[in-house]
This record gives C-alpha cells, sequence and structure tokens, in this order.
C-alpha cells in the first residue's frame, strides 16, 4: 500500500531553514505529484508546492516562493522540502501528500512533522 | 486563487444525529472538491472526490452532493469515531490547491 513516511520532528531559531524529508514506498514514484500542505495551530490546512517525480518539475505557492524549495531524489524514491528564512509563524505541522496525476485531490498523506520555530 | 469558506466552522451533535456541512467556492468548481476527515494528532484522510464520490473504505453514511459553487457533505446517522474535523479543498483551478476553513464536529 502507499507509503509516506517523514523525516521526525525539528525545533528551529527564526531566521534558519529547515529540510524535511519524505520516503515514499508502494506505488511508482514517478507517476504521481507530491505536495507538501502545512497546517498551523488553529489554522486552515495550507499549500506550499508539489513536484512531479518523473520529470522534476515543481510549481510552489505565491506565498512561499523564494523561501521553499522541494526536490526529490528518484534512486532513494525521497522528496525534500526546504523552507528558508523561518519564522514563528512558520511554526505548524508539515504533511507530505500524493495527489492523482490529473485530478490532485489527496489521496495518501504522511503523518506529518512538526517544525518549531522559537527563539 | 478560489476561496473556500466552510460553514459552520464547529457544531455539537449527538450520536445518531444527521449531520450536514456545507462548502462554497469563490467560483464555479465543476464538482472538482474532495472532503476529509481529520482526527486529532492524526493526518486527515480523504472522505469524498468529485463531490459526491465515496473513497474506497468509507462507511456508506457519509454521502457528498452539491454543484457549481455548492457542496455539502452529510453524515446520515453520527458514530462515536466521526467525532472530527472536516476539511473540504477545490481542485479545479490548480495550483495552488486550496482548503475550506474547517468544521469540527463536537459532542452535544
Amino acid at each position: 500500500q502507499v507509503q509516506l513516511v517523514q523525516s521526525g520532528a525539528e525545533v528551529k531559531k527564526p531566521g534558519a531553514s529547515v529540510k524535511v524529508s519524505c520516503k515514499a514506498s508502494g506505488y511508482t514514484f514517478n507517476t504521481y505529484p507530491l505536495h507538501w500542505v502545512r497546517q498551523a495551530p488553529g489554522q486552515r490546512l495550507e499549500w506550499m508546492g508539489w513536484i512531479h517525480p518523473g520529470f522534476g518539475s515543481t510549481k510552489y505557492s505565491q506565498k512561499f516562493q523564494g523561501r521553499v524549495l522541494i526536490t526529490r531524489d528518484t534512486s532513494a524514491t525521497i522528496v525534500y522540502m526546504e523552507l528558508s528564512g523561518l519564522r514563528s509563524e512558520d511554526t505548524a505541522i508539515y504533511f507530505c501528500v500524493r495527489s492523482g496525476s490529473l485530478l490532485y485531490y489527496i489521496d495518501s498523506w504522511g503523518q506529518g512533522t512538526l517544525v518549531t520555530v522559537s527563539s | 486563487d478560489i476561496q473556500m469558506t466552510q460553514s459552520p466552522s464547529s457544531l455539537s451533535a449527538s450520536v445518531g444525529d444527521r449531520v450536514t456541512i456545507t462548502c462554497r467556492a469563490s467560483q464555479g468548481i465543476n464538482n472538482a472538491l474532495a472532503w476529509y476527515q481529520q482526527q486529532p494528532g492524526k493526518a486527515p484522510k480523504l472522505l469524498v472526490f468529485a463531490a459526491s464520490r465515496l473513497e474506497s473504505g468509507v462507511p456508506s453514511r457519509f454521502s457528498g452532493s452539491g454543484s457549481e459553487t455548492d457542496y455539502t457533505l452529510t453524515i446520515s446517522s453520527l458514530q462515536p469515531e466521526d467525532f472530527a474535523t472536516y476539511y473540504c479543498q477545490q481542485y479545479y483551478n490548480t495550483p495552488p490547491l486550496t482548503f475550506g476553513g474547517g468544521t469540527k464536529v463536537e459532542v452535544k
């Protein structure tokens, strides 16, 4: 079955960067887009960007453009999300999620990674 | 970007109640709507896609309906495991994927 296993919780200082990984298994890695969605305390789910592992193409939310970088390692079937210039408002749970290749509803979720930004 | 507005933001209900949650898009989304359930401390789980199609394994007490800009998720007879937060998401005009603000279903 599809599994998305994310790296563990992180604590970072304001201004720092964080890199979260997502190991995909149980399906053909190159076929489906993988996205990053975050959930800040008391806030709605927020889409950050995606990567198509097969092509390496990416698309980012305008809100995070210039601060987020999504990459992949196809041989290891891992996707990475790096967020720079961290501020306290970036404290959130970050989810790696898979959507369909044509219809972008989310059919699989990682377990989430808590990133805490605190001085 | 398409904005998604969910209502109510929370509701109180009892086991056995019929519960209805509404999601309104800022423009027509041609049934490109999904519903998710999130239990505390867990990742969301897909319930419905294409506005009315039940994901495999989801109990039949859940149903989705709607068209154009207005959509509903109905739980016909609320069960103890259904107390959770529910989110809608449009995928008609992406990116970005956009979500509703959530509806928390609590015990009355």
